[in-house]
């Protein structure tokens, strides 16, 4: 299978603790971007990146998180001191020049 | 970008036509119609997208009127694996390329078997 993948799946960690999460575009997609969604409401963008150029990010995207995606291939977005309000599913897309974003099947994030 | 309006929610009968409609009337002469849904458990996808004519492929088709204000994405024959969260997106595609998608909270639909 040849779509975005994210790892891990499901993340259960206590509050204060730090995580992270990767994404692995579709090979050859120059755009990659993070979403979050909480229960009940679509995706919310936080930051994307062209390459290895992160080109926005979002208020959503306090300082306790991070994104990175070293030579343009995947990418990994670290949570640092986490909420419980930072409970949610991270979503990752994955586009080329094309209209369409293709998005992985998310992590789904627990804290406690 | 402009703002979109769906319903929260839609039943249809399985093989029946489903018609989901969107308003957006702050719509801007640049911006691209784009649907996606979202099925459960999974990320997502991609539907269809138009900018000022009707559109059609394999998933579905996406009727645009002609003042721009409304779409209907119409799924022809409803099937139990359409039931998903049906997201309505307008984005300024050609000026601003492949750019984050803003979703609102779409409209679930329900299909009974």
């Amino acid at each position: 299978d040849t779509g975005v993948s994210q790892n891990p799946r499901h993340k259960i960690t206590k509050r204060g603790q730090n995580v992270t999460f990767r994404c692995d575009p579709i090979s050859e997609h120059n755009r990659l971007y993070w979403y979050r969604q909480t229960l009940g409401q679509g995706p919310e963008f936080l930051t994307y990146f062209q390459n290895e150029a992160q080109l926005e990010k979002s208020r959503l995207l306090s300082d306790r998180f991070s994104a990175e995606r070293p030579k343009g291939s995947f990418s990994t977005l670290e949570i640092q001191r986490t909420e419980q309000g930072d409970s949610a599913m991270y979503l990752c897309a994955s586009s080329s020049w094309t209209i369409e974003q293709y998005f992985g099947p998310g992590t789904r994030l627990t804290v406690t | 970008d402009a703002k979109t309006t769906q319903p929260n929610s839609m039943e249809s009968n399985e093989e029946e036509p489903v018609h989901l409609p969107c308003n957006h009337s702050t719509i801007s002469g640049t911006d691209y119609i784009h649907w996606y849904r979202q099925l459960p458990s999974q990320g997502p996808e991609y539907v269809i997208h138009g900018l000022t004519s009707n559109v059609n492929n394999r998933m579905a088709s996406l009727a645009i009127a002609e003042d721009r204000k409304s779409s209907t994405l119409i799924l022809h024959r409803a099937t139990l694996r359409d039931a998903a969260v049906y997201y309505c997106i307008l984005r300024d595609t050609p000026r601003e390329g492949n750019t984050p998608l803003v979703f609102g909270k779409g409209t679930r639909l329900s299909v009974i078997a």
